[in-house]
């Protein structure tokens, strides 16, 4: 079957850095993206990976290893208007699949 | 440049019954998908469209019908809705097929009673 795998929480404090990992199995794999989503929001897009490495843009981060089926969006210099949830999303095949979401918490 | 576009924003309907949801792509977008998201839950794809075919569809019963016009609109058609069918339905635009940066619409939330 396909499927991604991300955690269903992740909490940090404001100004800390956060990483959020996805695993993914699927068949067919062109890359894997990055969305962001505040209640009651549509998913906005954030970044995007179909080579190993890093790619980075302003605070946030993104990385991939495609040998290993894993990715992960890197936060930094965390704000509270970054309390959302994250999606990692793969096209595989003729579908795009979506993680369950990580819903990020900030404290003060 | 406008964004994508989705109509109505909310709707409520009976079991049984059939819906229809709209969908205007941005600007210079060929490509629409469509998902379908639970309270909670990720964005479940539905289908694609690429140059009025479809061309990608997730697991989802044929009651889930969709259409692509030549201005690159779409629309998304329900039959016999049931009551798993609540959810915000989401529409997505992209360009030549390519899904590695999709532009959401705000969605329609669906209520079925």
């Amino acid at each position: 079957g396909q499927s991604l795998e991300q955690p269903s929480e992740v909490t940090a404090v404001e100004g800390a850095i956060v990483q959020i990992n996805c695993t993914y199995q699927t068949s067919g794999f062109y890359g894997l993206s990055w969305y962001q989503q505040h209640d009651g929001g549509a998913p906005t897009f954030l970044s995007y990976n179909a080579l190993d490495g890093l790619e980075e843009t302003g605070r946030f981060s993104s990385f991939l290893s495609r040998s290993d089926s894993y990715g992960y969006l890197l936060l930094q210099e965390l704000q509270m208007k970054d309390s959302a949830s994250y999606f990692c999303a793969v096209e595989g095949g003729d579908k795009i699949i979506f993680g369950k979401g990580t819903r990020l918490h900030i404290l003060p | 440049e406008t964004g994508v576009t989705q109509s109505p924003t909310h709707l409520i309907k009976t079991r049984g019954q059939q819906v229809t949801l709209r969908c205007s792509s941005q600007s210079g977008h060929n490509t629409v998908s469509w998902y379908q998201q639970a309270l909670g839950q990720g964005p479940q794809f539905i289908f694609q469209y690429y140059r009025e075919e479809e061309n990608g569809r997730g697991n989802f019963p044929p009651r889930f019908s969709g259409l692509q016009f030549p201005n690159y609109s779409s629309e998304l058609n329900v039959n016999a809705l049931e009551l798993d069918d609540s959810a915000l339905y989401l529409c997505a635009s992209s360009s030549q097929g390519l899904n590695e940066k999709l532009f959401f619409g705000s969605g329609t939330q669906l209520s079925v009673l």
